[in-house]
């Protein structure tokens, strides 16, 4: 089944600590992106990336690290500089980097610091 | 900087009513209109339109795009419980990859 998995599903983390959220995609996605979900403020982008080892600052970086080694892998760090790390991560990708069409969306890991 | 906005934020209604969602936008170099539905955890596709498709249909849904006017309604004729969720907005423009999301609407239908 083709599709986009993220892990964990749940994740606690200790204030000060680096944590890292996996997105992976088997759908042979140029673009990927990380949004972040907080009660009552829809989706804001995070980072995002058009292609293999290049990727751009989101409306909300500061805090966030990604990287893009591969195709179908886009892991989102949280640094213990995120001061509000606490929320609902979603992970998207979509096909043509140029090309109108819809992102698809994994199913979220939930994020919370203790 | 690009805005979307979505009314109303909340919504109950009773099964088998008819709803209107609306999605206002403010974006440099329109390209696309998406609209989500998010019952849990991911968003899942519903609609997009554009200048060369402003309506569209899947059964009991409906979208329209108002280009002049910079919005968006989504209809939901004789809802169902299962049309409980909260309903995402986005706009696309060209020149980047990005979308724009609204805050949303949550919909609740009481059977």
């Amino acid at each position: 089944d083709g599709g986009i998995t993220q892990s964990p599903k749940y994740l606690f983390r200790k204030e000060g600590q680096n944590v890292t959220l996996s997105c992976e995609q088997n759908l042979n996605h140029d673009a990927m992106y990380w949004y972040r979900q907080d009660p009552g403020q829809g989706l804001r982008l995070i980072y995002y990336s058009q292609i293999v080892n290049d990727f751009q600052k989101g409306d909300i970086a500061e805090g966030y690290s990604v990287s893009r080694e591969k195709k179908e892998s886009f892991p989102l760090t949280v640094t213990s500089a995120q001061k509000n790390p606490t929320a609902f991560y979603l992970c998207a990708s979509k096909g043509l980097v140029q090309g109108v069409g819809e992102q698809f969306f994994g199913p979220g890991t939930r994020l919370t610091v203790l | 900087e690009d805005k979307v906005v979505q009314s109303p934020l909340s919504l109950v209604v009773h099964e088998g009513d008819t709803v209107t969602l609306n999605c206002s936008y403010e974006v440099t170099n329109f390209r696309s209109l998406l609209w989500y539905k998010q019952e849990k955890k991911a968003p899942t596709f519903l609609f997009m339109l554009t200048s060369s498709g402003i309506e569209k249909k899947s059964g009991r849904l409906s979208s329209i795009l108002d280009k002049k006017e910079l919005s968006s309604i989504l209809n939901i004729t004789a809802t169902q419980t299962g049309d409980s969720a909260i309903y995402l907005c986005a706009v696309g423009n060209f020149g980047n990859e990005k979308l724009t999301f609204g805050t949303g609407t949550r919909l609740t239908i009481i059977p």
